[in-house]
């Protein structure tokens, strides 16, 4: 696609569902970034994945989360159990690959999402 | 482990002031460091980025930024700010792995952000 697509772009839950957040890649793109924006706080890494292996998972706040990769292009973030601190904007980036000049990561409009 | 510190959440400036936003980075290994622009609503913009080489680097928009390892700073400047530069500025940090031959994942670490606002 033309740019990283996030889907979907706002969810509300209440505090104990789970919840699937799902990002569409730049196609050809072979790394995927998740990050976590909250409200009045800076990007935090949450997990990377190159192709569809996932090398580096020390970012996910807890056992809850977990992400995975299919077709080395779409990503789904899974949050179990929501807790109300679950509550921000969820990016997703992707980038050519991992060599300097290739990581430019590219960012979705994320998704905002609410746990009452 | 790397950290970044933008000084100022909030910066205000007139329409065709030069805009100053401060960056300082922490990093035991050379940075790579990059400056982001978030409108409302959107994602993160790349508005430039510094790997080797030259130090001082020109980005879109008119914007451009300065590494100095002295100061392990890296802050943003534009020389007249318009009404379009209202936005979220984020500056972050990636680190290259030393003798990964020229390769790294790529994990970026923001700062906190600095909140642009433009008046006529």
């Amino acid at each position: 696609g033309a740019g990283v697509s996030q889907s979907p772009s706002n969810k509300v839950t209440e505090k104990g569902k789970d919840v699937e957040l799902r990002c569409d890649p730049i196609s050809g793109h072979t790394a995927l970034y998740w990050y976590r924006q909250r409200l009045g706080q800076g990007l935090e890494f949450l997990i990377y994945f190159q192709g569809n292996s996932a090398p580096d998972k020390s970012g996910l706040p807890s056992d809850r989360f977990s992400a995975e990769r299919t077709g080395e292009s779409v990503s789904t973030l899974t949050i179990q159990r929501t807790q109300q601190e679950d509550s921000a904007v969820y990016l997703c980036a992707s980038s050519l690959g991992f060599t300097v000049a290739k990581n430019i990561q590219y960012f979705g409009a994320g998704t905002r999402l609410s746990v009452l | 482990a790397q950290s970044v510190t933008q000084l100022g959440s909030h910066v205000s400036v007139s329409e065709g002031a030069l805009v100053l936003l401060r960056c300082n980075y922490s990093s035991s290994v050379p940075p790579y460091l990059f400056w982001y622009v978030q409108y409302p609503n959107q994602g993160l913009q790349l508005l430039l980025k510094y790997t080797t080489g030259a130090t001082l680097v020109k980005g879109i928009n008119g914007f451009e930024a300065e590494f100095k390892k002295s100061e392990t700073s890296f802050h943003l400047t534009k020389p007249s700010a318009h009404m379009s530069d209202a936005a979220e500025y984020f500056c972050a940090v990636s680190v290259h792995p030393i003798g990964a031959g020229g390769t790294s994942y790529g994990k970026l670490t923001f700062g906190q952000g600095t909140i642009l606002t433009v008046h006529p």
